[in-house]
């Protein structure tokens, strides 16, 4: 299994909803990453895990709470968010962080914030 | 913080063409720089890598050459047809972490 998935594909939300984004990967890779990508621009990175643990974040609001409950999923929990938080949210695998791996893209959940 | 800068921001050629985006980064640590092509609606893909022990590499129609001293990789795409209709992103790896370009929106007409 070559792939990295992610649910659910479409996500509308209200300021004052929770919801979590899910992430999947069977690659036996060590390393998840959480990206934020808007309309036209780069991928963005938020949050980096290694080995289950939270190495990076991005100075990235409260409002986004990642987990990593086993070394197959990550997630990202989301409370309270802003209009300006709607965008296509990416979840990438590799097999490390260091020393330069391909990082393996899931197909994104867009998610609007209403 | 690092950057990577793409150019053209935006390219358009005729089917059969080629194409050629460029990018210019400034950590020299830097050893991993991939490409990701990435359509409308799907998720950024892999076309190509290289790693700094190397000057060049090729897969079919695509090539990306390396150039260390100057910081810059560059993305050859030959006899460009419509399904290469994408925006592709270079990339290279700091510290633990990719750093993408803005991306390069190529359009081939046929």
């Amino acid at each position: 299994d070559t792939e990295v998935t992610q649910t659910p594909k479409h996500l509308v939300m209200g300021m004052t909803n929770k919801k979590s984004l899910k992430c999947e990967q069977h690659m036996g890779h060590r390393a998840m990453y959480w990206y934020k990508q808007k309309a036209k621009k780069p991928p963005e990175l938020m949050f980096v895990y290694s080995y289950e643990k939270l190495s990076i974040n991005e100075s990235v609001p409260s409002r986004f709470s990642p987990e990593c409950p086993n070394s197959s999923l990550l997630n990202l929990h989301l409370h309270a968010l802003q209009p300006e938080d709607s965008a296509l949210y990416l979840c990438a695998s590799s097999p490390k962080t260091s020393g330069g791996y391909e990082q393996y893209f899931g197909p994104g959940t867009r998610l609007t914030v209403t | 913080g690092e950057n990577v800068e793409q150019h053209p921001s935006t390219l358009s050629v005729q089917e059969g063409d080629s194409a050629v985006i460029k990018c210019t980064y400034s950590d020299s640590a830097s050893n991993y720089f991939p490409w990701y092509k990435q359509e409308l609606g799907k998720r950024p893909q892999l076309i190509i890598d290289i790693r700094s022990n190397v000057g060049e590499k090729k897969d079919q129609r695509i090539a990306v050459t390396l150039n260390k001293t100057a910081k810059h990789f560059s993305l050859h795409i030959t006899e460009t047809q419509p399904e290469d209709s994408a925006v592709y992103f270079c990339a290279y790896n700091a510290g633990n972490m990719l750093t993408f370009g803005g991306g390069t929106r190529l359009m081939v007409k046929p």
